[in-house]
């Protein structure tokens, strides 16, 4: 069983603050790794992918991948009130294939 | 900017009826998914579908699950009888050409309540 984990939260921070989100998953064979955000009752939207180990920085977010810890995170800087969601990390061999995610994440960013 | 359209947003019915539901992928992608997500649960894939076949299908896409492109346009998601363990969010998703997942656009999906 190919399995994606994630804390499923709540965490809570203040706005400004670093926001962390973390993620494991269990198929050594993943080859793409995605951050969604999720706001209730609406649909998945992309907010990063990464492929390489390493970091990738876009604007405020950054995403980290460690391929040898099978570890996957997301960290959200200067955080803000609208950024609070659940948060999706998702994984798959390749593109065309199905994307597995985690349960997701849910953050509270308090003003 | 394109978008995938789900219709419609929310569809009730009763245990063991059919129900079909709709989506209208971004006109130059190739594949599409559905997926679904039960209340409190996570997004679970359901089925990918390329070059008018089903290309890759999870172990919740039984007998009782199939897909259509009737017109080049539509992609349609039946559900044969329906079951109380059905009731989920359905989204739709599609994906240009060979591109990475960067370009994995989801509909705002369709809410099926089975009485």
């Amino acid at each position: 069983q190919k399995e994606v984990e994630q804390n499923s939260g709540p965490l809570s921070v203040p706005e400004g603050a670093i926001a962390s989100l973390n993620c494991t998953y269990s198929d050594r064979g993943s080859q793409s790794f995605f951050w969604y955000r999720q706001y209730s009752g609406k649909s998945p939207e992309l907010i990063m992918s990464i492929y390489s180990n390493g970091d990738k920085e876009d604007g405020r977010f950054t995403a980290q991948l460690n391929k040898a810890s099978q570890y996957v995170s997301l960290l959200i800087r200067d955080s803000q009130p609208s950024d609070s969601a659940t948060y999706l990390c998702a994984v798959n061999q390749n593109s065309g294939y199905a994307l597995n995610f985690g349960k997701g994440t849910s953050l509270l960013v308090t003003p | 900017e394109p978008e995938v359209t789900q219709t419609p947003s929310h569809q009730v019915t009763q245990m063991g009826q059919e129900v079909i539901l709709r989506c209208v992928p971004i006109s130059n992608h190739l594949y599409f998914y559905w997926y679904r997500q039960i209340l409190g649960q996570k997004v679970e894939f359901l089925v990918s579908f390329y070059n008018n076949e089903i290309s890759e299908k999870s172990e919740i896409f039984d007998d009782q699950f199939s897909v259509e492109r009737p017109d080049g346009s539509n992609f349609t998601l039946k559900i044969r009888s329906t079951k109380l363990e059905d009731s989920a969010m359905y989204f739709c998703a599609s994906e240009d050409t060979l591109a990475t997942n960067e370009k994995l656009f989801f509909g705002s999906g369709t809410q099926l309540s089975v009485l």
